[in-house]
Protein backbone atom coordinates (compact mmCIF):
# COMPACT_ATOMS: atom_id res chain seq x y z
CA UNK A 1 0.00 0.00 0.00
CA UNK A 2 2.09 2.83 -1.31
CA UNK A 3 1.14 6.02 0.11
CA UNK A 4 3.48 8.09 -1.52
CA UNK A 5 3.17 7.23 -5.33
CA UNK A 6 5.55 9.10 -8.49
CA UNK A 7 3.91 7.55 -11.17
CA UNK A 8 6.48 8.71 -13.88
CA UNK A 9 9.91 6.66 -13.49
CA UNK A 10 11.44 8.41 -15.60
CA UNK A 11 11.47 11.95 -17.67
CA UNK A 12 13.53 13.74 -20.70
CA UNK A 13 13.63 17.37 -20.88
CA UNK A 14 16.06 19.59 -23.17
CA UNK A 15 18.41 21.70 -21.49
CA UNK A 16 16.54 25.10 -20.91
CA UNK A 17 13.02 23.92 -20.82
CA UNK A 18 10.85 23.45 -17.82
CA UNK A 19 10.75 20.05 -16.02
CA UNK A 20 7.58 19.03 -14.37
CA UNK A 21 8.14 15.96 -11.45
CA UNK A 22 4.71 15.09 -10.01
CA UNK A 23 3.60 13.07 -6.91
CA UNK A 24 0.21 12.54 -5.47
CA UNK A 25 -0.42 10.92 -1.69
CA UNK A 26 -2.71 9.15 -0.05
CA UNK A 27 -2.99 9.63 3.69
CA UNK A 28 -4.53 12.87 4.89
CA UNK A 29 -2.46 13.24 7.76
CA UNK A 30 0.18 14.28 6.06
CA UNK A 31 1.44 17.64 6.41
CA UNK A 32 4.60 18.36 5.39
CA UNK A 33 5.87 17.17 2.13
CA UNK A 34 9.70 17.42 0.70
CA UNK A 35 11.60 16.87 -2.56
CA UNK A 36 15.08 15.42 -2.78
CA UNK A 37 17.26 14.80 -4.96
CA UNK A 38 20.07 11.68 -5.51
CA UNK A 39 23.06 11.45 -7.27
CA UNK A 40 24.14 7.28 -7.50
CA UNK A 41 26.78 6.67 -4.72
CA UNK A 42 25.34 9.58 -2.80
CA UNK A 43 22.84 9.69 -0.21
CA UNK A 44 19.62 11.87 -0.92
CA UNK A 45 19.84 15.67 -0.70
CA UNK A 46 17.42 18.05 1.06
CA UNK A 47 16.20 20.15 -2.09
CA UNK A 48 12.67 22.49 -0.92
CA UNK A 49 9.94 21.50 0.94
CA UNK A 50 6.29 23.17 1.58
CA UNK A 51 3.78 22.92 4.37
CA UNK A 52 0.10 21.90 3.97
CA UNK A 53 -0.66 25.54 4.52
CA UNK A 54 0.78 26.84 2.25
CA UNK A 55 -0.10 26.00 -1.63
CA UNK A 56 3.78 26.99 -3.39
CA UNK A 57 6.92 27.41 -2.34
CA UNK A 58 9.60 28.66 -4.65
CA UNK A 59 13.59 28.44 -4.13
CA UNK A 60 15.61 29.60 -7.04
CA UNK A 61 15.12 27.70 -9.96
CA UNK A 62 12.77 24.94 -7.77
CA UNK A 63 9.14 25.45 -6.86
CA UNK A 64 6.89 23.07 -5.40
CA UNK A 65 2.92 23.57 -6.06
CA UNK A 66 0.45 21.74 -3.42
CA UNK A 67 -2.66 20.91 -4.43
CA UNK A 68 -4.53 20.03 -1.09
CA UNK A 69 -7.97 18.63 -2.70
CA UNK A 70 -6.57 16.61 -5.22
CA UNK A 71 -3.40 15.07 -2.51
CA UNK A 72 -1.08 15.84 -5.26
CA UNK A 73 2.24 17.75 -5.79
CA UNK A 74 4.26 18.50 -8.44
CA UNK A 75 8.05 20.11 -8.62
CA UNK A 76 8.87 22.46 -11.31
CA UNK A 77 12.61 23.11 -12.49
CA UNK A 78 12.99 26.11 -14.65
CA UNK A 79 15.28 26.23 -16.39
CA UNK A 80 16.40 22.93 -16.63
CA UNK A 81 20.39 22.10 -16.04
CA UNK A 82 22.78 19.52 -16.97
CA UNK A 83 23.07 19.08 -13.64
CA UNK A 84 19.90 18.53 -12.55
CA UNK A 85 20.08 15.01 -13.78
CA UNK A 86 19.79 13.17 -10.91
CA UNK A 87 16.65 10.62 -9.14
CA UNK A 88 14.19 12.88 -7.44
CA UNK A 89 12.29 11.44 -4.67
CA UNK A 90 9.06 13.28 -3.02
CA UNK A 91 8.52 12.88 0.75
CA UNK A 92 5.81 13.00 2.90
CA UNK A 93 5.51 12.84 7.11
CA UNK A 94 2.17 13.48 9.19
CA UNK A 95 4.15 16.47 11.39
CA UNK A 96 4.69 17.65 14.80
CA UNK A 97 7.92 16.65 15.52
CA UNK A 98 10.35 14.23 13.50
CA UNK A 99 8.46 11.94 12.33
CA UNK A 100 9.74 9.49 9.85
CA UNK A 101 8.97 10.35 5.83
CA UNK A 102 7.57 8.02 3.76
CA UNK A 103 9.51 8.16 0.16
CA UNK A 104 7.52 7.53 -3.33
CA UNK A 105 9.90 5.51 -5.43
CA UNK A 106 11.64 8.22 -7.25
CA UNK A 107 11.85 9.78 -10.70
CA UNK A 108 14.89 9.91 -12.56
CA UNK A 109 15.17 13.13 -14.61
CA UNK A 110 17.32 13.18 -17.28
CA UNK A 111 18.35 17.29 -18.71
CA UNK A 112 19.41 16.82 -22.10
CA UNK A 113 22.22 19.48 -23.51
CA UNK B 1 29.58 21.51 9.15
CA UNK B 2 30.33 17.79 8.88
CA UNK B 3 27.53 16.20 7.10
CA UNK B 4 26.35 12.70 8.34
CA UNK B 5 28.98 10.17 8.28
CA UNK B 6 28.38 6.09 7.41
CA UNK B 7 30.83 3.38 7.39
CA UNK B 8 31.35 1.17 5.41
CA UNK B 9 30.69 2.23 1.97
CA UNK B 10 30.03 -0.84 0.28
CA UNK B 11 30.04 -4.93 1.89
CA UNK B 12 29.46 -7.72 0.38
CA UNK B 13 28.83 -10.93 2.29
CA UNK B 14 27.20 -14.63 2.14
CA UNK B 15 23.73 -15.51 3.19
CA UNK B 16 23.41 -16.29 6.67
CA UNK B 17 26.63 -13.99 7.34
CA UNK B 18 26.51 -11.49 9.87
CA UNK B 19 27.58 -7.54 9.22
CA UNK B 20 27.36 -4.29 11.18
CA UNK B 21 27.08 -1.01 9.50
CA UNK B 22 28.22 2.68 11.64
CA UNK B 23 26.31 6.27 11.76
CA UNK B 24 28.17 9.37 12.79
CA UNK B 25 25.16 12.04 12.72
CA UNK B 26 25.28 15.50 12.07
CA UNK B 27 26.27 17.23 15.63
CA UNK B 28 23.79 18.00 18.02
CA UNK B 29 20.72 16.44 16.09
CA UNK B 30 19.16 14.32 18.51
CA UNK B 31 16.91 12.51 16.16
CA UNK B 32 18.45 9.36 13.76
CA UNK B 33 17.18 7.06 11.11
CA UNK B 34 17.99 4.47 9.27
CA UNK B 35 16.44 3.71 5.83
CA UNK B 36 16.44 0.36 4.19
CA UNK B 37 16.57 1.53 0.17
CA UNK B 38 15.88 -1.46 -1.97
CA UNK B 39 16.91 -0.41 -6.09
CA UNK B 40 14.25 0.86 -7.94
CA UNK B 41 12.41 1.77 -4.23
CA UNK B 42 12.29 4.59 -2.14
CA UNK B 43 14.35 4.76 1.01
CA UNK B 44 11.88 2.87 3.97
CA UNK B 45 12.40 3.61 7.34
CA UNK B 46 13.79 1.10 9.28
CA UNK B 47 13.99 2.67 12.99
CA UNK B 48 14.09 6.00 13.97
CA UNK B 49 16.02 7.39 17.76
CA UNK B 50 15.39 10.14 19.92
CA UNK B 51 18.32 10.65 21.77
CA UNK B 52 19.20 7.02 22.55
CA UNK B 53 15.62 5.90 22.82
CA UNK B 54 13.78 4.44 20.51
CA UNK B 55 11.06 5.81 18.96
CA UNK B 56 9.80 3.81 15.68
CA UNK B 57 10.61 0.54 15.25
CA UNK B 58 7.56 -0.80 13.95
CA UNK B 59 9.50 -1.98 10.51
CA UNK B 60 12.38 -3.56 11.79
CA UNK B 61 12.87 -7.23 11.19
CA UNK B 62 13.60 -7.52 14.88
CA UNK B 63 14.42 -11.71 14.21
CA UNK B 64 17.30 -10.32 12.45
CA UNK B 65 17.60 -6.83 12.71
CA UNK B 66 19.01 -5.04 15.51
CA UNK B 67 20.11 -1.24 16.24
CA UNK B 68 21.65 0.73 19.49
CA UNK B 69 22.51 4.03 19.62
CA UNK B 70 24.45 4.28 22.66
CA UNK B 71 25.03 8.29 24.27
CA UNK B 72 22.31 8.94 22.01
CA UNK B 73 25.30 10.15 19.39
CA UNK B 74 26.33 7.28 16.80
CA UNK B 75 24.38 4.76 15.81
CA UNK B 76 25.24 0.60 14.51
CA UNK B 77 22.50 -1.38 12.87
CA UNK B 78 23.33 -4.90 12.70
CA UNK B 79 22.10 -8.03 10.46
CA UNK B 80 22.57 -11.27 12.44
CA UNK B 81 22.00 -13.53 9.81
CA UNK B 82 21.51 -11.79 6.76
CA UNK B 83 19.21 -13.11 3.80
CA UNK B 84 19.56 -12.29 -0.13
CA UNK B 85 16.70 -9.81 0.03
CA UNK B 86 18.57 -7.60 2.46
CA UNK B 87 20.65 -6.58 -0.33
CA UNK B 88 20.09 -2.83 -0.15
CA UNK B 89 21.72 0.70 0.86
CA UNK B 90 20.84 1.42 4.34
CA UNK B 91 20.98 5.08 4.60
CA UNK B 92 21.26 7.23 8.23
CA UNK B 93 19.63 10.35 8.99
CA UNK B 94 19.87 12.71 11.18
CA UNK B 95 17.78 16.14 12.26
CA UNK B 96 16.84 18.31 14.90
CA UNK B 97 14.11 19.24 17.36
CA UNK B 98 12.71 21.90 14.92
CA UNK B 99 9.25 21.69 13.38
CA UNK B 100 9.34 21.88 9.73
CA UNK B 101 13.01 20.26 9.78
CA UNK B 102 14.74 18.68 7.24
CA UNK B 103 16.27 15.60 7.35
CA UNK B 104 20.41 15.08 6.44
CA UNK B 105 21.49 11.80 4.77
CA UNK B 106 24.56 10.06 4.54
CA UNK B 107 25.88 8.62 1.33
CA UNK B 108 24.89 5.16 2.52
CA UNK B 109 26.23 1.43 2.73
CA UNK B 110 25.46 -0.69 -0.33
CA UNK B 111 25.22 -3.89 1.24
CA UNK B 112 24.92 -7.14 -1.45
CA UNK B 113 24.30 -10.52 -0.18
CA UNK B 114 25.50 -13.83 -2.19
Amino acid sequence: DQQVKQNSPSLSVQEGRISILNCDYTNSMFDYFLWYKKYPAEGPTFLISISSIKDKNEDGRFTVFLNKSAKHLSLHIVPSQPGDSAVYFCAASAGVLNTPLVFGKGTRLSVIA
Amino acid sequence: EAGVAQSPRYKIIEKRQSVAFWCNPISGHATLYWYQQILGQGPKLLIQFQNNGVVDDSQLPKDRFSAERLKGVDSTLKIQPAKLEDSAVYLCASSSNRVGYEQYFGPGTRLTVT
